[in-house]
């Protein structure tokens, strides 16, 4: 069964700061891959998506993905964070024909004025 | 975009009752809806699959005699906590999908939270 790691558990940064959060899979094959994000008391958001195509995939609010397929990663960047950027990052990957999304533990991102 | 929503957003009950929880695909239709369990500080836990007009498919440790789900429609599913006991205390969510459009993308309800006395 494939499953999702994320391995920053819980990242603080100053405003203006550059953000990477990680997020690898376990998988071989055909891979969809979501980051979403959920906002103190807000329910979760879709951030980003990876289908096919550029690895590198630009989401809402300033954020990016990078799928690198060597590596099992589709780790998440930003380059200056803002204090809104406040909350819990998933990643979330569906398999092949599955229709399930795997989620990763989470991130908690504190960011800092 | 695509807007779900969770009604009620927080329910308190005594314990033994059964508590009913509404999702709804506001502007889609949605072929597929997924009930979730997030306890404090932790991921999404996946507790079954309902496609309308079919009967749901649970994961494996869900009871589906505690937790009954309808997908009646496009745009509604149900979940009922039958008995609910305190440690059935949990934030429900729910998400769809929409088969035509986008088939992978799961769009998430707000949640509910639910406190069994």
């Amino acid at each position: 069964a494939q499953s999702v790691s994320q391995h920053n558990h819980h990242v603080i940064l100053s405003e203006a700061a550059s953000l990477e959060l990680g997020c690898n899979y376990s998988y071989g094959g055909t891979v969809n891959l979501f980051w979403y994000v959920q906002y103190p008391g807000q329910h979760l958001q879709l951030l980003l998506k990876y289908f096919s195509g550029d690895p590198l995939v630009k989401g809402i609010k300033g954020f990016e993905a990078e799928f690198i397929k060597s590596k099992f990663s589709f780790n998440l960047r930003k380059p200056s964070v803002q204090w809104s950027d406040t909350a819990e990052y998933f990643c979330a990957v569906v398999t092949g024909t599955a229709s399930k999304l795997t989620f990763g533990t989470g991130t908690r991102l504190q960011v800092t004025l | 975009g695509a807007v779900v929503s969770q009604h009620p957003s927080r329910v308190i009950c005594k314990s033994g009752t059964s508590v009913k929880i509404e999702c709804r695909s506001l502007d889609f239709q949605a072929t597929t809806m997924f009930w979730y369990r997030q306890f404090p500080k932790q991921s999404l836990m996946l507790m079954a699959t309902s496609n309308e007009g079919s009967k749901a498919t649970y994961e494996q440790g869900v009871e589906k005699d505690k937790f009954l789900i309808n997908h009646a429609s496009l745009t509604l599913s149900t979940l009922t906590v039958t008995s609910a006991h305190p440690e059935d205390s949990s934030f429900y969510i729910c998400s769809a999908r929409e088969a035509q459009r986008e088939p992978k993308t799961q769009y998430f309800g707000p949640g509910t939270r639910l406190l069994v006395l």
